[in-house]
């Protein structure tokens, strides 16, 4: 079964700041990956998805993350943040091929002070 | 389109109370799944479905059942509520494991 981890737990920011979250996997064949976010009092929604190609994905709102095969990392960027992206972010990795349940990471919970 | 809709929202429990908690999608998805979430626990899935008629445990499955009897929905039961199910529950539907998920809006539910 694959795992994953989120290594920063809790990140506080100031406004313009750039961010990147930490996302590694552990799989050893070919997965689809996913970072949902999820806004205070709020369900979670997409914000982007590799499943082939371009290893730079572009999402929603100016984020970005890059799938690095070698290193197992799906990690999300943005260049500058806003207050408005106070939320929780989330990691999840599903295998290719439909039999494996997608599998979420612990949750990265982002301030960003104004 | 709704997408995925639950209800309710909020609800408090006495311990040893029972509830149902509906989950509607309205996107034809095959798979269904439940979620609960809790402070510094992240999701943790307790059951999902790949069908209608089918149902599989998920990661915390101890102390709820689920039915599937309709494509488009999806059914949470506690038969016996414990403090320890007080969380939020989300709902998710999706064409596949391998797809995105669509979710709910969230019930959270405080079992006393």
């Amino acid at each position: 079964a694959q795992s994953v981890s989120q290594h920063n737990h809790h990140v506080i920011l100031s406004e313009a700041a750039s961010l990147e979250l930490g996302c590694n996997y552990s799989y050893g064949g070919t997965v689809n990956l996913f970072w949902y976010v999820q806004y205070p009092g709020q369900h979670l929604q997409l914000l982007l998805k590799y499943f082939s190609g371009d290893p730079l994905v572009k999402g929603i709102k100016g984020f970005e993350a890059e799938f690095i095969k070698s290193k197992f990392s799906f990690n999300l960027r943005k260049p500058s943040v806003q207050w408005s992206d106070t939320a929780e972010y989330f990691c999840a990795v599903s295998p290719s091929g439909g039999s494996y349940i997608p599998t979420f990471g612990r949750g990265t919970s982002l301030i960003v002070h104004p | 389109n709704a997408g995925v809709t639950q209800t309710p929202k909020f609800r408090v429990l006495k311990t040893g109370q029972s509830m149902t908690l509906l989950c509607a999608q309205d996107m034809n998805h095959e798979y269904m799944y439940w979620y609960r979430q809790d402070p510094g626990m992240g999701l943790r899935l307790i059951h999902y479905s790949v069908g209608e008629g089918t149902t599989a445990k998920g990661e915390v499955p101890d102390g709820y059942n689920v039915s599937r009897l309709k494509k488009q929905n999806f059914l949470l039961g506690l038969e016996s509520a414990a403090p320890s199910q007080t969380s939020v529950y989300f709902c998710a539907s999706s064409y596949g494991h391998s797809y995105e998920q669509y979710f709910g809006p969230g019930t959270r539910l405080t079992v006393t």
